[in-house]
């Protein structure tokens, strides 16, 4: 089944402990990206890969960090998560960046 | 900074009525205008998109309009109904330049169809 998987789903953390969101997808798409969602702030853009090894700053990369090492894989790096990224994270995955994007089913990630 | 903005914030419909969201953008090298729909606890899937050579696409009760002077576009759902009940989101890329890999969304709407 074609599909994007992140884990965990839920996470509690505590303030400055870097920690680590995996996004895979098995559909051999270039295009990776990230987001947060907000309420009464839609959906805000991180990071986004146009392919391996390349990575770029979307309209919210402060406190985050991305690698793109594998075609499938786009891991979201909080490397010392306060209570400002409480938030609900989003992959998606396209072939190219004008098409269809494929989303995860989110992880609603808490810092204390 | 908010380059595409989305009205109304919510929206309740009786059945059978129309739902119309509308949203305007800033940035005149935008050329891809998706709509997404997300229902509670699932990512966000893509409704129907168009691009600024047409001005109306359709699918089955989704429609949207394009207005590229008045820089907006808008969806409208044709006899609505209570499983349309999602949050809507319109967004916004462009295909070159220094930005192109962003996506940009609209604040959403929450739209609510009662039976």
């Amino acid at each position: 089944e074609a599909q994007v998987t992140q884990n965990p789903r839920y996470l509690i953390t505590v303030t400055g402990k870097k920690l680590t969101v995996t996004c895979s997808q098995n559909m051999n798409h270039e295009y990776m990206s990230w987001y947060r969602q907000d309420p009464g702030l839609g959906l805000r853009q991180i990071y986004y890969s146009m392919n391996v090894e390349v990575t770029d700053k979307g309209d919210v990369p402060e406190g985050y960090k991305v690698s793109r090492k594998e075609k499938r894989n786009f891991p979201l790096i909080l490397e010392s998560p306060s209570p400002n990224q409480t938030s609900l994270y989003f992959c998606a995955s396209s072939l190219v960046l004008a098409g269809t994007q494929y989303f995860g089913p989110g992880t609603r990630l808490t810092v204390l | 900074q908010q380059q595409v903005k989305q009205s109304p914030q919510s929206l309740i419909v009786q059945k059978g009525g129309i739902s119309i969201i509308n949203c305007a953008y800033e940035n005149t090298a935008f050329d891809y205008f998706p709509w997404y729909q997300q229902f509670p606890g699932k990512g966000p899937a893509l409704l129907i998109a168009i691009r600024p050579d047409v001005s109306e696409k359709k699918e089955g009760r989704f429609t949207i309009s394009f207005n590229k002077s008045a820089k907006q576009f808008s969806l409208h759902i044709m006899d609505s109904q209570p499983g349309d009940s999602a949050t809507y989101f319109c967004a916004a890329s462009m295909s070159g330049g220094t930005s192109y890999g962003k996506l940009t969304f609209g604040q959403g709407t929450i739209l609510t169809v009662h039976p």
